[in-house]
């Protein structure tokens, strides 16, 4: 299998549900990231990792929270979340952080929750 | 504050040509990106210009103006498959992506 690839494709939760998001990739690349992307809204970068280590995190609440196992897996845990975070949440990987390094997406996880 | 700036929404014609502009404000500039998006998929990359001027690619150039603070993306000879959004991306002087919230082009027959 090749580029990034996520699952699951959709999710529907509740508020008091804990769920995960996965993202692998089979680039072998050295940064990856989660975006959150809203209708009509430029895309939301979250979270950044390099080499398994988390460089940036955007003010992103504390519901969310990423997990970077190795260099090819990138994890986003969920729980409590409210209806205002149902969006389409995008995987990228790129070689490496911090240079013009085209970034390569997964088809996005859409989250809905009630 | 840093800005990108493109069109909601554009409508063509299968065989014409459409182009979609991107102006942007940011600290800094380490290039543009252009990326393609269809509906419930991943966006795929279309261009990236660093340099002023045009860069042809097929049916699709994406031009830049580094002292105009502006790129457009021209799409030539359209076809129904081209329907997607256009997304306009800006690597600022940190290296950080700064996204435009895309231009979503209908192209009707």
């Amino acid at each position: 299998e090749t580029g990034v690839t996520q699952t699951p494709r959709h999710l529907v939760m509740g508020m008091t549900n804990k769920k995960s998001l996965k993202c692998e990739q089979h680039l072998g690349h050295n940064a990856m990231y989660w975006y959150k992307q809203s209708a009509k809204k430029p895309l939301e970068l979250m979270f950044v990792y390099s080499l398994e280590e988390r460089v940036e995190n955007n003010s992103v609440p504390s519901r969310f929270s990423p997990e970077c196992p190795n260099s090819s897996h990138l994890f986003l845990h969920l729980h409590t979340l409210q209806p205002e975070d149902s969006a389409l949440y995008l995987c990228a990987s790129s070689q490496e952080r911090g240079g013009p390094d085209t970034q390569y997406f997964g088809p996005g996880t859409r989250l809905t929750v009630l | 504050g840093q800005n990108i700036d493109q069109p909601t929404e554009m409508t063509a014609t299968e065989g014409a040509i459409v182009q979609i502009n991107c102006t942007y404000q940011t600290s800094g500039f380490n290039g543009l990106f252009w990326y393609q998006q269809h509906a419930g998929e991943a966006p795929t990359f279309l261009s990236y210009n660093v340099l002023d001027g045009l860069e042809e690619k097929g049916r699709f150039s994406s031009f830049l103006s580094r002292s105009k603070g502006y790129s457009y993306l021209l799409l030539k000879e359209l076809q129904m498959k081209d329907s997607a959004s256009y997304l306009c991306a800006v690597l600022d002087s940190n290296y950080q992506l700064i996204w435009g919230a895309g231009t979503k082009l209908i192209i009707k027959p």
